[in-house]
């Protein structure tokens, strides 16, 4: 069984402050994604990562794949109070019987005070 | 467009009463997936459908029974449910099933809020 552990499980910040999200496994990933859900809305999908090492930005949103695919971060800086909400890591494993299924962590609950 | 449209938005049910979600794509994704989900939890996979055929069934309850009409529609027939069935349950669409990747990605629904009562 893959397994994901995100943390922290909650955070909460004032805003412009800055904070990193990790995702950890024991398992390579072929591919993760992190997904960003407001209450009462699905999950909206931020970014794919692919390869090891790989940095990826998406305006003050910055994702990192581990070298050995196995784990991943989001850092968000100067935090606004339009990124509060779940933030779910989702982990892809192209081998036997997980081939369709995505492994998601825990989700982190993140809350940005004005 | 990556849009998974997904009705109703709520549903209200009694554990005797049988009722739909409904879900639509129109980006020619032929895979589709069936989520639930409890308040701040991740989502769980509940069943997959590539090609209009199911792929995957993660041993649910035969109280819910899912149905591809077409590459474009599925359906989560509902019958029976307990108050513990209560939940979001979200539809998703990617391309194809399988390796997921940046050209392979899962896009979401808004989902639909059950309430057993």
């Amino acid at each position: 069984t893959q397994l994901l552990e995100q943390s922290p499980q909650f955070l909460s910040i004032q805003e412009g402050e800055n904070l990193t999200v990790y995702c950890n496994s024991s398992s390579v990933f072929s591919s993760l994604q992190w997904y960003r859900q407001e209450p009462g809305e699905g999950p909206v999908l931020l970014v794919t990562v692919v390869t090891g090492g790989e940095v990826k930005k998406l305006k003050r949103l910055t994702f990192q794949f581990g070298d050995a695919r196995k784990d991943s971060s989001l850092h968000i800086t100067a935090a606004q109070t339009g990124d509060t909400g779940l933030y779910l890591c989702a982990g892809y494993n192209a081998g036997g019987t997980s081939y369709g299924k995505l492994t998601f962590g825990q989700g982190t609950i993140l809350t940005v005070h004005p | 467009d990556t849009e998974v449209t997904q009705t109703p938005k709520h549903l209200v049910m009694g554990m005797t009463n049988k009722k739909s979600l409904k879900c639509e794509q129109h980006m020619g994704h032929r895979a589709m997936y069936w989520y639930k989900q409890k308040a701040k939890k991740p989502p769980e996979l509940m069943f997959v459908y590539s090609y209009e055929k199911l792929s995957i069934n993660e041993s649910v309850p035969s109280r819910f029974s899912p149905e591809c009409p077409n590459s474009s529609l599925l359906n989560l027939h509902l019958h029976a449910l307990q108050p513990e069935d209560s939940a979001l349950y979200l539809c998703a669409s990617s391309p194809g099933q399988g390796y997921f990747s940046s050209g392979n990605t899962i896009y979401f629904g808004e989902g639909s809020w059950l309430t057993v009562v």
